[in-house]
């Protein structure tokens, strides 16, 4: 079955600092994949999402992500953060053969001046 | 505004009763789906719907209860058979299922069950 792990469970970074949170999934067959982000006591929202075609997916606020299909990885990425980007960010894996989309634990994002 | 209605934000409850907590949305998506959030432990699945009158359970079903009589609403019952309810509970909903490329969840901001 199609799993999803997020490797780090807290990111601490100052401001403008680049940052990379990163995913890596089980099988790279026919998925789909997202990254959500979670401000406190919220829903989640999606940031970005890689169908096809292109391997780097340029999201909002100023996150990027690239897909390997070789590593199985979809890390996240923004180069220079700011306090308000301080979040818990999901990967989500769409396994198209099942219909199902499988989440990670999360990495919690905190930005400090 | 096209989204998706949570309601209570906050709600308390006593062991043995049993809760309902409300899920709308109108954004016309066919597939609903209920989350549950505890720390560390992501998203986990309880039930999901992809069309009116129909639903599936998800990973964690025990303990719970849905009803799909309208497109726009999944209620969720949390009955007193579930042995561990305190948590944060996500709705959700889809254009199409998770495995086609309009299978993109909208959230809404969620219901926060504290039983005492």
């Amino acid at each position: 079955a199609q799993s999803v792990t997020q490797l780090d469970s807290q990111v601490p970074v100052f401001e403008e600092a680049p940052v990379e949170l990163r995913c890596n999934y089980s099988s790279s067959v026919s998925v789909y994949l997202f990254w959500y982000v979670q401000y406190p006591n919220q829903g989640l929202q999606l940031l970005l999402k890689y169908l096809s075609g292109s391997t780097l997916v340029k999201g909002i606020n100023g996150f990027e992500a690239e897909f390997n299909k070789s590593q199985t990885s979809f890390h996240l990425r923004k180069p220079s953060v700011h306090i308000s980007d301080t979040a818990e960010y999901f990967c989500a894996v769409s396994d198209r053969n099942t219909d199902k989309l499988i989440f990670g634990t999360g990495t919690r994002l905190q930005v400090f001046p | 505004d096209g989204g998706i209605t949570q309601s209570p934000k906050y709600l308390f409850r006593k062991e043995g009763q049993n809760v309902t907590l409300s899920c709308e949305q109108n954004l016309n998506h066919d597939a609903m789906y209920w989350y549950r959030q505890d720390p560390g432990q992501g998203l986990r699945l309880i039930y999901y719907s992809q069309i009116v009158n129909d639903f599936q359970k998800g990973d964690i079903a025990e303990g719970y209860s849905v009803s799909r009589e309208k497109k726009e609403s999944f209620p969720l019952t949390v009955t007193s058979a579930q042995k561990n309810p305190t948590a944060f509970y996500l709705c959700a909903s889809s254009m199409t299922p998770p495995g086609g490329p309009d299978g993109e969840l909208f959230f809404g901001e969620g219901s926060r069950l504290t039983v005492l």
